[in-house]
């Protein structure tokens, strides 16, 4: 069965760099959800999209955005890297804000130098 | 207070134990219950679903306890391949909370 795939995997940054994080999730899955969680500690909401449009956000820094697209791929750009974003960074879909179940992508593992 | 507390872990336990894990959840009014898993340094992937009626996956049972806030997880004959973060995850209008994660690791 498809997943929810993110890219890339890997990345390395610098401080004060930008950065855009990918997620495609599962096919007529139409409402994406992006965490961030860093060693030790359990994931953080980030922000969430339905139908492209945001329909909640949390503990987003504002020199990061995000945007859900018409084939509801969904991308997290970050501005100003800062040493403490190094985290994983997940992306979450499922279908409709009323389905219950989320299933996360393999996660963004995003180091800042 | 965070608003899921789950046991502190870790728990080390020897192969065919059985093990428990308990969550509380602070908002009354969250709507749906989970059981994640979560392999180091891989997604959280969904174990089950909780119900107040309970409700059984093989070797593990998830309870849920409205009342008290309440949830739990039974992990029975435990396996090597069961070694993982545990986190409780509790759903309020769309806003998934989740526990800080209880580490289990099973030892031959």
């Amino acid at each position: 069965a498809a997943g929810v795939i993110q890219s890339p995997r890997h990345l390395i940054k610098e401080k004060r760099e930008t950065a855009t994080l990918k997620c495609y999730p599962i096919p007529r899955h139409d409402t994406v959800y992006w965490y961030q969680q860093g060693p030790g500690q359990d994931p953080q909401f980030l922000i969430s999209f339905y139908e492209k449009m945001q329909s909640d956000k949390g503990s987003i820094p504002d020199r990061f955005s995000a945007q859900q697209f018409s084939d509801y791929h969904s991308e997290l750009n970050m501005s100003s890297l800062e040493l403490g974003d190094s985290a994983l960074y997940f992306c979450a879909c499922k279908t409709g804000l009323a389905g219950d179940t989320q299933y996360f992508g393999p996660g963004t593992r995003l180091t800042v130098l | 207070r965070k608003e899921v507390e789950q046991d502190p872990g870790p728990f080390n336990v020897p192969e065919g134990a059985t093990v428990a894990f308990n969550c509380t959840y602070s908002n009354s009014a969250s709507q749906s219950f989970f059981w994640y898993r979560q392999d180091c340094r891989k997604e959280p992937k969904l174990l089950m679903s909780v119900y107040s009626s309970g409700n059984e996956d093989g070797r593990f049972t998830a309870q849920l306890n409205r009342a008290s806030q309440y949830i739990s997880l039974l992990i029975r004959d435990s396996k090597l391949s069961d070694s993982a973060t545990y986190l409780c995850v509790v759903n309020l209008n769309n806003d998934m909370r989740f526990g800080a994660g209880t580490r289990l690791t099973v030892k031959p």
